[in-house]
């Protein structure tokens, strides 16, 4: 049983290039998300989709798009990175409903230079 | 809207001592709170949760919380520290009628540091 499982889990990029987080979970859950953490700053929320077609902002949206490929996939892009995009990545899933546990990823980790 | 303050940043306790992690909450809802652990260059893993119910919550490794509506406070404790404590640990309050909107706000985090 994997849980929550994201790639890649370490990355370096320049300034301006795009990639794409992608993460998978296989516990049937309805909700997904997508959180930043930084030093100092707890979690931060991205960007969160309750169920397949559906996405909505977070707190720091900016720089971001996502995709709820499926029920098991939810990605991050960064269109055009920049040096305060490096952070490590988290994604979380949960079956909807208020009070359920969030379940995390094991992070990824960006690096802009 | 909610919001979850950690006081301290850094707790240090020795071997054996007293773990109290401080977590103070502001919700205008009954609220869902939770206490994540996470050990270095790893995710997040559930320590515990208060949604209904008892007030005192116990969860893995010997730590419980206890929710206190007056003092709007979740202070995580263990009795006696371990060194595999060593962690940073996230108080998070779960926000979200359910269905559409649910999610959790965290803390800052505090750094537990087990001195020998």
């Amino acid at each position: 049983n994997a849980g929550v499982t994201q790639t890649p889990k370490f990355q370096v990029l320049k300034t301006g290039q795009s990639m794409t987080l992608q993460c998978a979970q296989d516990m049937n859950h309805n909700s997904m998300y997508w959180y930043r953490q930084d030093p100092g700053m707890g979690l931060r929320l991205i960007y969160y989709s309750a169920s397949e077609g559906t996405t909505d902002k977070g707190e720091v949206p900016n720089g971001y798009n996502v995709s709820r490929l499926n029920k098991r996939e939810f990605s991050l892009r960064l269109e055009s990175a920049a040096p305060s995009q490096t952070s490590v990545y988290f994604c979380a899933s949960t079956q909807q409903g208020a009070g359920n546990t969030i379940y995390f990823g094991e992070g990824s980790w960006l690096t802009v230079v | 809207a909610q919001s979850v303050t950690q006081l301290g940043s850094h707790v240090s306790v020795s071997e054996g001592a007293l773990v109290l992690l401080r977590c103070n909450y502001s919700s205008s809802v009954p609220p869902y709170l939770f206490w994540y652990v996470q050990y270095p260059n790893q995710g997040l893993q559930l320590l515990l949760k208060y949604t209904t119910g008892a007030t005192l919550v116990k969860g893995i490794n010997g730590f419980e919380a206890e929710f206190k509506k007056s003092e709007t406070s979740f202070h995580l404790t263990k009795p006696s520290a371990h060194m595999s404590d060593a962690a940073e640990y996230f108080c998070a309050v779960g926000r979200g009628s359910g269905g559409s909107n649910y999610k959790l706000t965290f803390g800052k985090g505090t750094l537990l540091t087990v001195n020998p």
